[in-house]
């Protein structure tokens, strides 16, 4: 079965530093992989979407990483800020068309 | 372009009624979702159709869903009969061409009571 796992469910960083979170999925064979925001009671905010020939992506201060072989995503945000504060969702596309989600890291940012 | 476009964006109904959610997807997008999210079984695929055509109903839960797109600009999710246990919030994403980025709408919460 596929499934795509995000540790930890929930991280709470000060202001100003720099953070890592994690995605894993069960297999290999992706298409691409596709990083949201949640806000509370919101809509997904796409973020960076990374093709399995990537092996990674940049918008602003966010960097998405892909090593297939290992199944492992990371989303590394610099200088982090209060706006930052969301919950963020890894969803990979395995060939179908079909977005699997994680179940998300609540990310707080302490001011 | 203004996104995503769903409606209503909060429904709330008792248990037996029809319920019909609308969505917009972006001009000039091929694919579109539905999808379901709940706090027990996160977000779920429910459909998808390209070019307006139907291609996986795996996810639709039962007999009592049904999802149609008419034309390219527009699609609806129809609950009957509604049910408690079909309260979520449903959101509706559209993409371009073959593993595009998937943009999502506001979501509609649904509330049967």
């Amino acid at each position: 079965k596929q499934e795509v796992t995000q540790i930890p469910a929930a991280l709470s960083v000060p202001e100003g530093e720099n953070l890592v979170l994690n995605c894993s999925f069960t297999d290999s064979a992706i298409y691409n992989l596709q990083w949201f925001r949640q806000d509370p009671g919101k809509g997904l905010t796409s973020l960076l979407l990374i093709q399995s020939s990537q092996r990674e992506q940049t918008s602003g201060r966010l960097n998405a990483s892909l090593d297939k072989s290992s199944g492992r995503s990371t989303l590394y945000i610099a200088a982090s800020q209060p706006g930052d504060s969301a919950t963020y969702l890894c969803a990979v596309n395995f060939g179908n068309e079909k977005l699997t989600f994680g179940t998300g890291t609540r990310l707080t940012i302490i001011p | 372009d203004a996104g995503v476009i769903q409606s209503p964006r909060h429904e709330v109904t008792e248990m037996g009624q029809e319920v019909t959610l609308r969505c917009k997807p972006i001009s000039g997008h091929d694919y579109l979702f539905w999808y379901r999210q709940t706090m027990m079984r996160g977000l779920e695929l429910l459909i998808y159709f390209n070019n307006n055509v139907p291609i996986d109903d795996s996810g639709m839960p039962e007999d009592r869903f049904s999802a149609k797109m008419p034309n390219a600009s527009f699609s609806t999710l129809k609950i009957q009969p509604s049910e408690p246990r079909d309260s979520a919030v449903y959101f509706c994403a559209s993409s371009l061409g073959r593993g595009g980025e998937q943009y999502f709408g506001p979501g509609t919460r649904l509330t049967v009571t």
